[in-house]
């Protein structure tokens, strides 16, 4: 089965400041990786995905995520965050064929003003 | 607007009393998914349905079982809850579930019920 690391947990930083999320996968196969987001007080919602293709992917917000394949990475960043980029934000990923998502612990992160 | 309900958004049960937990879609999806989130943790995925074929994972206990009556509508129950249940509980849904990349098997999550075993 596969499975998802998340590390720093809980992120502080201040607006304006870059912001790079750290996501590593364990699985043998081929994958489908995702990052969700989860506003507070919010449901879980898509900030990008990966499939196939440019391994550079961009999604909503700003946000870009890169995967790389040597590493078993997905690694989520924002060149320059905002306070409403105040969030929990998930890796996921599922096998290739299926979609049984498998997520990581996520990363708490606090931007202030 | 088109969306995952679940309800209620917060429940308490007592230990070994038989909870349910609703979960409904103006989606049209073909597939719905349970997740149990406790705190500090991932979501863990307990089963889906595809239309109407139940998926259960391999580790989800026996204590968890799921109906589907209709496509709109999903249930959790949770026959005997122990102290070990009390997560959040996080309901799904997608058009497919093929795996290939297509924008149809993007899941769609509700805002999840947060269950208190006492």
């Amino acid at each position: 089965a596969q499975s998802v690391s998340q590390h720093n947990h809980h992120v502080i930083l201040s607006e304006a400041a870059s912001l790079e999320l750290g996501c590593n996968y364990s699985y043998g196969g081929t994958v489908n990786l995702f990052w969700y987001v989860q506003y507070p007080g919010q449901h879980l919602q898509l900030l990008l995905k990966y499939f196939s293709g440019d391994p550079l992917v961009k999604g909503i917000k700003g946000f870009e995520a890169e995967f790389i394949k040597s590493k078993f990475s997905f690694n989520l960043r924002k060149p320059s965050v905002q306070w409403s980029d105040t969030a929990e934000y998930f890796c996921a990923v599922t096998p290739r064929g299926n979609n049984r998502l498998a997520f990581g612990k996520g990363n708490q992160v606090v931007v202030i003003p | 607007d088109a969306m995952v309900i679940q309800n209620p958004r917060y429940q308490v049960t007592q230990f070994g009393k038989p909870v349910t937990l609703s979960c409904s879609q103006t989606l049209n999806h073909n597939v719905m998914y349970w997740y149990q989130q406790k705190s500090s943790q991932a979501p863990k995925l307990l089963f889906h349905y595809y239309d109407k074929d139940f998926n259960n994972e391999a580790d989800t206990p026996d204590n968890f079982q799921s109906r589907r009556p209709n496509t709109s509508f999903c249930f959790l129950d949770i026959r005997s809850p122990g102290l070990g249940d009390a997560a959040m509980y996080l309901c799904a849904t997608s058009r497919d579930i093929f795996g290939g990349g297509a924008s149809t098997d993007t899941q769609y999550f509700g805002p999840g019920t947060r269950l208190t075993v006492l």
